[in-house]
């Protein structure tokens, strides 16, 4: 069964470091997103990729934070100067059409220290 | 704006009995809603949808949900509860009325515990 699979299923950074979480959603989709969680608690809505652009982002998404798909395979999330509260599992999800569901890769669990 | 209600942080039940785990939206046009469950250090796991027509839908392990529109909900049901059932729920809308908006909004999950 296809999935979505995301490297590295853990990342440990230093405060200020750039980080990249990486993401190969499913291949046929057209929509793609990252949420993050804090603590097992809220998923939280970061950005939505469509037809190679930001289609929306919500208030977390700030200038530190960018996303690519740099070779129509890979998705990928970038935070160019991390922060402690940046710390939380990251989960990349993708979708085929509008009205169906979004499959979510394992996460990556980001540690900021 | 679109958003999700699951106004049960817990919710305990029996190994046996009937479980139901709450959820209410608010979207502008016709929402398409989801139901995933997270295992501990998982992913989501997407358990059923409404898009259409059925107001009651079946979805994976023995899980079904009623979509009700006069009263904005969409709780998830389950018949016999399960042990393994024990596990974080969230509920997740769509609006259909906004062209380029795409997102999935999600509840703040409902952690459900079945008791042996």
């Amino acid at each position: 069964e296809p999935e979505v699979t995301q490297t590295p299923s853990h990342q440990v950074t230093q405060m200020g470091q750039e980080v990249i979480l990486r993401c190969v959603p499913i291949s046929n989709h057209l929509y793609f997103y990252w949420y993050r969680q804090i603590l097992g608690q809220k998923v939280e809505f970061l950005v939505s990729f469509y037809n190679n652009e930001i289609s929306e982002k919500s208030e977390i998404f700030d200038d530190q934070f960018s996303v690519e798909r740099p070779d129509g395979s890979n998705f990928t999330l970038k935070i160019r100067s991390t922060k402690l509260e940046d710390s939380a599992m990251y989960f990349c999800a993708s979708s085929d059409q509008e009205n169906t569901e979004a499959f979510f890769g394992q996460g990556t669990r980001l540690t900021v220290v | 704006a679109q958003s999700v209600a699951q106004p049960e942080d817990q919710v305990n039940v029996a190994e046996g009995n009937p479980l139901t785990v709450k959820c209410t939206y608010s979207v502008s046009g016709n929402p398409y809603l989801f139901w995933y469950v997270q295992y501990p250090n998982r992913g989501l796991q997407f358990l059923l949808k409404y898009i259409t027509g059925d107001n009651l839908v079946k979805g994976s392990y023995g899980f079904e949900a009623e979509f009700n529109k006069s009263q904005t909900s969409f709780h998830l049901k389950k018949p016999s509860a399960l042990v393994s059932d024990s596990a974080l729920y969230f509920c997740a809308v769509r609006d259909t009325l906004y062209s380029g908006t795409y997102k999935y909004i999600f509840g703040t999950g409902t952690r459900l515990k079945v008791l042996a």
